[in-house]
C-alpha cells in the first residue's frame, strides 16, 4: 500500500510563504497527488491536485518532484485563516480518499 | 447551489441506542462517501455509495453499521446499539460525475455516546 508521510506540525508567520512537504515514494505512476485541508471544527476542503507537472490555483501551488516521490504544497502568503491540518492524500481504487495524520499548520500574527 | 448538508450536527445517544446520520449531497452529485474521524485522529474511509447501490464498504465495521443512498432522499448512515467507541465526527462527501472527481465535504455530525 502506497503511503504518504508528512511532518506532524509546522509554524509560519503571517504574510510569509509556507512550504508543506509530503513524501510518497511508493505512489503508482498513474495516481494523482491530492491535498485537502481541515480547518478547526469543519469538514475537509479540497486544495489542489496534480500528477506530474506543477499546478497552480487561487488557493495554492503544488510542486511535484520529477521522480514523483515527493511534492510540496506552497501557500504564497499565509494568513491566520490558513491555520489548519493539511493532508497530502492518495486515493483508493474506488476513489475514496486515504488520509494520513497530516501537518498541523500554525500561523503566527 | 447549497453545499453538502449533514444533520444533525450534534447527536447524543446512550449506549445501546440507535444513531441515524443524514447526508444530502450537492445537487447533481450521485457519489457519496462517508468518513469517520475519531478524536485526535485523521479521517478514515467507511463506505462509498451511488444511488441505490453500495459500491465499496471495505471501511465499515462488520457489525452494527449500515449505509444507504436511496433513489430519493438523503444518504443515511445507521449505527445500531451504539457503544462509547462510536463517539466521533462523521463526515460525508459528495462528488459529481466520477469517483475521481474532487470531493465536497459536509460539516459533519458529532456523535457522543454516553
Amino acid at each position: 500500500d502506497a503511503k504518504t508521510t508528512q511532518p506532524n506540525s509546522m509554524e509560519s508567520n503571517e504574510e510569509e510563504p509556507v512550504h508543506l512537504p509530503c513524501n510518497h515514494s511508493t505512489i503508482s505512476g498513474t495516481d494523482y497527488i491530492h491535498w485537502y485541508r481541515q480547518l478547526p471544527s469543519q469538514g475537509p476542503e479540497y486544495v489542489i491536485h496534480g500528477l506530474t507537472s506543477n499546478v497552480n490555483n487561487r488557493m495554492a501551488s503544488l510542486a511535484i518532484a520529477e521522480d514523483r516521490k515527493s511534492s510540496t504544497l506552497i501557500l504564497h502568503r499565509a494568513t491566520l485563516r490558513d491555520a489548519a491540518v493539511y493532508y497530502c492524500i492518495r486515493r483508493g481504487s474506488q476513489g475514496n480518499l486515504i488520509f494520513g495524520k497530516g501537518t498541523k499548520l500554525s500561523v503566527k500574527p | 447551489n447549497a453545499g453538502v448538508m449533514q444533520n444533525p450536527r450534534h447527536l447524543v445517544r446512550r449506549r445501546g441506542q440507535e444513531a441515524r446520520l443524514r447526508c444530502s449531497p450537492m445537487k447533481g452529485h450521485s457519489h457519496v462517501y462517508w468518513y469517520r474521524q475519531l478524536p485526535e485522529e485523521g479521517l478514515k474511509f467507511m463506505v462509498y455509495l451511488q444511488k441505490e447501490n453500495i459500491i465499496d464498504e471495505s471501511g465499515m465495521p462488520k457489525e452494527r453499521f449500515s449505509a444507504e443512498f436511496p433513489k430519493e432522499g438523503p444518504s443515511i448512515l445507521r449505527i445500531q446499539q451504539v457503544v462509547r467507541g462510536d463517539s466521533a465526527a462523521y463526515f460525508c462527501a459528495s462528488s459529481p460525475y466520477r469517483p475521481r472527481d474532487e470531493q465536497f465535504f459536509g460539516p459533519g455530525t458529532r456523535l457522543t455516546v454516553l
